[in-house]
């Protein structure tokens, strides 16, 4: 365990409906983030986090909406997504150097 | 965009052995990571490196940094079959916070 918890684990979600995840840390970390990986593709940095203000956003689809009420808790709102948009989606948290990843949530789109 | 490239891109030994995987990146950094990630599960923190450090080791772990070739790579001394996982190097790029850009990792297969 490394002290950040996603929920679902596991999400199937037709292209119409709209979900949210979840990632949860009492690390006291200032930072989060939301990372896809997808097969065979390195590990794409979606969005971050700082302070519980949002500093990065790479280029992500508007379908794909974050929010951070407070600095333990991130969400990721999921809407009108494609099949393409299958991938394990991993949230993360530091205090500045390491990065501690909850396990996931392997999202299916059908 | 990518930063962080790592070599190969899989690698199967037997128990015992030594393996080894390289990273070489694009830009300058702060300093270089090394993480894990066992099948479909998060990442797991195993070493990090400092840009004024040359080598560092961790049990069976040691990690050697060339900035100057803008390369790293990590050594696992007496392979186990439990070290069976990927291998991504991470190099932190952000402005505020640390922004993980990582490669597409190494598959390591370590059969008994």
């Amino acid at each position: 365990e490394t002290g950040v918890t996603q929920t679902p684990r596991h999400l199937v979600m037709g292209m119409t409906n709209k979900k949210s995840l979840k990632c949860e840390q009492h690390l006291g970390h200032n930072a989060m983030y939301w990372y896809k990986q997808s097969a065979k593709k390195p590990l794409e940095l979606m969005f971050v986090y700082s302070l519980e203000e949002r500093v990065e956003n790479n280029s992500v689809p508007s379908r794909f909406s974050p929010e951070c009420p407070n600095s333990s808790h991130l969400f990721l709102h999921l809407h009108t997504l494609q099949p393409e948009d299958s991938a394990l989606y991993l949230c993360a948290s530091s205090l500045g150097t390491e990065a501690f990843f909850g396990q996931g949530t392997r999202l299916t789109v059908v | 965009s990518q930063q962080g490239e790592e070599d190969p891109q899989a690698l199967s030994i037997q128990e015992g052995e030594n393996a080894t995987m390289n990273c070489s990146y694009k830009t300058s950094i702060n300093n270089l990571q090394w993480y894990r990630q066992n099948s479909g599960r998060g990442l797991v923190h195993l070493i990090l490196i400092r840009s004024n450090e040359r080598e560092k080791h961790s049990g069976r772990l040691r990690v050697t940094l060339d900035t100057s070739k803008k390369s790293s790579s990590l050594l696992i001394t007496a392979s186990r079959a439990a070290d069976t996982a990927s291998y991504f190097c991470a190099t932190d790029v952000g402005q505020a916070g640390t922004a993980l850009i990582f490669g597409k990792g190494t598959t390591l297969s370590v059969s008994s």
